[in-house]
């Protein structure tokens, strides 16, 4: 069954430091999202996808944070200057919006980031 | 007005009983209403999904009712398993835009044994 891939599973980092974390969507999805869930809290969305550029972004996804499909493959989070609370874990999740659209997001299993 | 409110935020059935979580938004934008299930260490998954053309829809052990007038709509499930032991969250979907989920706080199930 195709699913969702991100990479690294978990990333330490420090303070300042920038960070990418990568995502393999489905291969004939069409968008594709950002999400990030801090320990013990909900799903916040952070950022979608669509034809190689940003539909909508939340108010979380600030100038600090940037979104890239660099090849027919990989859809990449980048945090230019990582704070404390940037320490989350971030999901990527895809959806084909095809005429059979259910409406269902497909989530990757997360890439925890911890910023000291 | 885009948030889904969630409770309980946990709950603890025994096994054979009856889950029930309740969520509720404000939204009349809202056009979908997914539930999604997350184990420890993965990623949601979802578990059912209701419109508001229907007021109840049931997959196996999992229904989903909604009530349109009152703007609220909550997930059942019977005979609960301590493999449901999980979390769940209600999330919404507003129409015109690029449909990004508002999700729920969330709600910690544990089915006791």
């Amino acid at each position: 069954e195709p699913e969702v891939t991100q990479t690294p599973s978990h990333q330490v980092t420090q303070m300042g430091q920038e960070v990418i974390l990568r995502c393999v969507p489905i291969s004939n999805h069409l968008y594709f999202y950002w999400y990030r869930q801090i320990l013990g809290q909900k799903v916040e969305f952070l950022v979608s996808f669509y034809n190689n550029e940003i539909s909508e972004k939340s108010e979380i996804f600030d100038d600090q944070f940037s979104v890239e499909r660099p090849d027919g493959s990989n859809f990449t989070l980048k945090i230019r200057s990582t704070k404390l609370e940037d320490s989350a874990m971030y999901f990527c999740a895809s959806n084909p919006r095809t005429g059979l659209d259910t409406g269902e997001l497909f989530f990757g299993e997360g890439s925890r980031l911890t910023v000291l | 007005q885009q948030q889904v409110k969630q409770s309980p935020q946990s709950l603890i059935v025994q096994k054979g009983g009856i889950s029930i979580i309740n969520c509720a938004y404000e939204n009349t934008a809202f056009d979908y209403f997914p539930w999604y299930q997350q184990f420890p260490g993965k990623g949601p998954a979802l578990l059912i999904a209701i419109r508001p053309d229907v007021s109840e829809k049931k997959e196996g052990r999992f229904t989903i009712s909604f009530n349109k007038s009152a703007k609220q709509f909550s997930l059942h499930i019977m005979d609960s398993q301590p493999g449901d032991s999980a979390t769940y969250f209600c999330a919404a979907y507003p129409s015109g835009s690029a449909r990004q989920l508002t999700f729920g706080s969330g709600t910690q199930l544990t089915v006791l044994p």
